[in-house]
């Protein structure tokens, strides 16, 4: 089983739509959890982290399930602007260790 | 804030060749900087981290005397692949980070042995 597990997808919605992503980790003792988005080619950027109570930045939603272990991003009003790949990132917490763990991202592509 | 450069964007070298790959804190000290790589359609995996003056801790399956990491200084940390081969081919990103947990990262590295 993979550490961290996505969809890859990928998503083809319309401009406008709400999109969910989901994404499974497997080590319990993960302490720290991220949704970065990478473009076509180029480095991953931080989109936002995840806590326990849910976070929201503008469209973008974050939510943690520590008991189920799985984390989403959910996406209102898309703009063609969002389509990219996004990565469930965890940092696993092996102690002296904070290096992150990548899913293998899902693909979202927004068309006109 | 917080930019991270790497040199160069983009290498092809001839296969038995060694690549030295520099990853820069522009503005920020970097306590520990993390390599990691992406090959076509799959995530990013970590092949080693570095603190500043220490050796490198590499992943399993990494070999260290294939990928020589260097942290000499706080802003600074190399990555040199020795005796690339066809198969060494692949995007290298680094990342950079301070005393907390937020990881920058640099822009990658293509890398490219014929």
């Amino acid at each position: 089983r993979k550490e961290v597990e996505q969809d890859p997808g990928p998503f083809n919605v319309p401009e406008g739509a709400t999109v969910a992503f989901n994404c499974t980790y497997s080590n319990s003792a993960s302490q720290s959890f991220f949704w970065y988005r990478q473009d076509c080619r180029k480095e991953p950027k931080l989109l936002m982290s995840v806590y326990s109570s849910g976070n929201e930045d503008g469209r973008f939603t974050a939510q943690l399930n520590r008991a189920s272990q799985y984390i989403s991003l959910l996406i209102r009003d898309s703009k063609l602007s969002d389509s990219a790949t996004y990565l469930c990132v965890v940092n696993m917490g092996d102690t002296g260790r904070r290096a992150l763990t990548f899913g293998s991202g899902t693909r979202l592509q927004v068309q006109p | 804030g917080a930019v991270v450069s790497q040199h160069p964007s983009r290498v092809i070298c001839k296969s038995g060749t060694s690549v030295k790959i520099e990853c820069r804190s522009l503005d920020f000290q970097a306590t520990t900087m993390f390599w990691y790589r992406q090959f076509p359609k799959q995530s990013l995996m970590l092949m080693a981290t570095s603190n500043e003056g220490s050796k490198a801790t590499y992943e399993q399956g990494v070999e260290k005397d294939k990928f020589l990491i260097n942290h000499a200084s706080l802003t600074l940390s190399t990555l040199t692949v020795t005796s690339a081969h066809p198969e060494d081919s692949s995007f290298y990103i680094c990342s950079a980070s301070s005393l907390g947990e937020t990881q920058y990262f640099g822009p990658g590295t293509r890398l490219l042995v014929l």
